[in-house]
């Protein structure tokens, strides 16, 4: 079955940039959505279709993909950012990464 | 305003049949151009879709997982449910219901609060 693949955890200084990566067999012919939950709260949509914004997310989070490898790029991250990030997929079904758990310090 | 709810026992005995449901408010089900879902988080773990359901009762389940789930929907009352039978304490999670866009990305933009269902004699 498809899987994909993300670092368990990462840090990151305030302020600068934090790079999120996703990867999966071919992954760049799929659309990648990635998705924020902080703790004790429900996953928030963050990115859709690669690199689309819902309305009401920053700018400062941005989407790409290519090739095997899905990219969440936070700019100036900010300590209300730290959290876990998903990335997702569709497949022959809904895919999942593990998550990466950002820390902002 | 797209809202979410589940409810649902948060406690069953090991053996037994969970039954969650997911109400919707602020759109409707039978509108179309969206599937409804269930994915649950297992404590401190990543997300696991479960199964997806359509308005029309067109259904599709992650074969990764146990067959033991159904997914339903009863447009009257604008609400989709999940069962679970014979549940062991690995069914022990938090359930969300999502709302699913029906397109390219099939992502959820739309979840619930969660359900923690704990599986415990």
């Amino acid at each position: 079955s498809y899987e994909l693949t993300q670092p368990p955890s990462m840090s990151v200084s305030p302020g600068q940039t934090a790079r999120i990566t996703c990867s999966g067999d071919e992954l760049g012919e799929k659309f990648v959505g990635w998705y924020q939950q902080k703790p004790g709260q429900s996953p928030v949509l963050i990115i859709y279709e690669d690199s689309k914004r819902p309305s009401g997310i920053p700018e400062r989070f941005s989407g790409s993909n290519s090739g095997n490898t899905a990219t969440l790029t936070i700019s100036e991250t900010q300590a209300i950012d730290e959290a876990d990030y998903f990335c997702q997929t569709w497949d022959t079904f809904v895919v999942f990464g593990g998550g990466t758990k950002l820390t902002v310090l | 305003q797209v809202q979410l709810q589940e409810s649902g026992p948060g406690l069953v005995k090991p053996s037994q049949t969970l039954s969650l449901t997911c109400t919707v408010s602020g759109d409707s089900i039978r509108r179309g151009g969206y599937y409804w879902s269930w994915i649950r988080q297992h404590p401190t773990k990543g997300l696991d879709w479960i199964a997806r359901i359509y308005y029309s009762g067109t259904t599709s389940y992650n074969p990764s997982l146990a067959s033991r789930f159904i997914i339903s929907v009863d447009t009257s009352k604008n609400q989709f449910s999940l069962t679970l039978r014979s549940v062991t304490a690995a069914d022990t999670a938090v359930y969300y219901c999502a709302r699913q866009w029906d397109g390219s990305g099939n992502y959820f933009d739309y979840w619930g609060q969660g359900a923690l269902v704990t599986v415990s004699s």
